[in-house]
């Protein structure tokens, strides 16, 4: 069966810190990738999407994630993360072709920004 | 445009009772999914609507119920309630061009005494 493993349960940062959250997928065949986001007391919102192409690719506020195929990985960076960055990250993976509706979510990282 | 409406936003049961959770998706979507989000199983998928049939089903048992109308909003049922279901139960209204992105509701957050 499919699974998506993210790394970190909790992250801690200062602000302008880096960022890399660790996300990984088992499945052999062609995937659709994405990294969702959860403010506090809001909804869950997309962040950024890989289906094919450059698998190095940019989302909303400064967030970008690569792709490495060989690694079934699909890390999530910021170079320099900001209060407003608090939120719980969540990467998901559907089957290439596959229901859009249905996808497979990691646990999910909490991310708390220190100001 | 208006986003996704879920209902109620929050209830409390009882073991063995049932729930109705309702949501209505953005206009023009036609397909909605459904995921139940624990703190320790994270999101997982209940089942997918399109047109008023379902499409996909998680690995849920039967307990766990849906149906779509004919204007799109949806309906899942909990039957036989057991403490173990509390969670937030997220609706994703999914676009009819496959842009592969879904537009969650904010979640009704049932919680089982």
């Amino acid at each position: 069966a499919q699974s998506v493993s993210q790394h970190n349960h909790h992250v801690i940062l200062s602000e302008a810190a880096s960022l890399e959250l660790g996300c990984n997928y088992s499945y052999g065949g062609t995937v659709n990738l994405f990294w969702y986001v959860q403010y506090p007391g809001q909804h869950l919102q997309l962040l950024l999407k890989y289906f094919s192409g450059d698998p190095l690719v940019k989302g909303i506020k400064g967030f970008e994630a690569e792709f490495i195929k060989s690694k079934f990985s699909f890390n999530l960076r910021k170079p320099s993360v900001q209060w407003s960055d608090t939120a719980e990250y969540f990467c998901a993976v559907a089957n290439y072709g596959g229901s859009q509706g249905n996808l497979i979510f990691g646990k999910g990282t909490k991310l708390s920004v220190k100001p | 445009k208006a986003g996704v409406t879920q209902t109620p936003r929050y209830l409390i049961k009882t073991r063995g009772q049932q729930v109705t959770l309702s949501c209505s998706p953005i206009s023009g979507h036609r397909s909605v999914s459904w995921y139940q989000q624990t703190p320790g199983q994270g999101l997982q998928f209940l089942f997918e609507y399109f047109s008023e049939t379902q499409r996909n089903k998680g690995n849920f048992p039967g307990r766990f119920s849906g149906r779509q109308f004919s204007n799109s909003r949806s309906e899942m049922n909990v039957s036989t309630l057991e403490l173990g279901d509390s969670a937030l139960y997220l609706c994703a209204s999914i676009p009819p061009t496959n842009t592969g992105e879904l537009f969650f509701g904010e979640g009704s957050r049932l919680t089982v005494l």
